[in-house]
């Protein structure tokens, strides 16, 4: 597509239940990144994927995330049994070649999550 | 470790001026520099890329500069409009890495 991205862009779910965010990055870009911003907060980075694979989980806060890229294209980010401390804007950002060296991010709109 | 630092971390103009927002970052091994803005609530628009080899890029009235050895990069806004009202945020990726690291952000706010 002509951008990246991003679904839902809010999302209010109770406490101990799982989500799931969606992201389509621009076609034809091999990589792609999930971070977190918390409200008032730098951004935080998650996972990184090249291709369908994730060579740099280190930022999944715990093992309650989780995420996967399909056909080198759309990923999701599953938090289950989410917890209040979860709530922030989930950010997705792909790149056309592997790593941001040379390309720079393009960033989707984020998706709001909120756990009450 | 990279760290990226960006001064002011907020800033209030009238309309009209010129001004400029500073980001220095650690290592100085950087391939590249982006500048971003983000609305309220929203996601990050790129506003200009630098590669390691430029010294400056230019987009209408942005224009953004790169110094590698002395780990600075400026972003320039001139003829500020309401419109510019926002948080800048500057990344660059560390060397062998391929994560974007992120400043704080300075909070501009144009007064009309």
């Amino acid at each position: 597509g002509a951008g990246v991205s991003q679904s839902p862009s809010n999302k209010v779910t109770e406490k101990g239940k799982d989500v799931e965010l969606r992201c389509d990055p621009i076609s034809g870009h091999t990589a792609l990144y999930w971070y977190r911003q918390r409200l008032g907060q730098g951004l935080e980075f998650l996972i990184y994927f090249q291709g369908n694979s994730a060579p740099d989980k280190s930022g999944l806060p715990s093992d309650r995330f989780s995420a996967e890229r399909t056909g080198e294209s759309v990923s999701t980010l599953t938090i289950q049994r989410t917890q209040q401390e979860d709530s922030a804007v989930y950010l997705c950002a792909s790149s056309l070649g592997p790593g941001a060296q040379n390309y720079g991010y393009t960033f989707g709109s984020g998706t709001r999550l909120t756990v009450v | 470790k990279q760290e990226v630092t960006q001064i002011p971390a907020a800033l209030s103009v009238p309309e009209g001026e010129n001004l400029v927002l500073n980001c220095s970052f650690t290592d100085s091994a950087i391939y590249n520099l982006q500048w971003f803005r983000q609305d309220p609530g929203k996601g990050l628009t790129s506003l200009l890329l630098i590669q390691s080899s430029q010294r400056e890029q230019t987009s209408g009235r942005l224009n953004a500069s790169l110094d590698k050895s002395s780990g600075r990069s400026t972003l320039y806004i001139a003829a500020s409009q309401p419109g510019d009202s926002a948080t800048y945020l500057c990344a660059v990726p560390t060397s062998g890495t391929y994560k974007y690291i992120f400043g704080t952000g300075t909070r501009l706010k144009v007064l009309a």
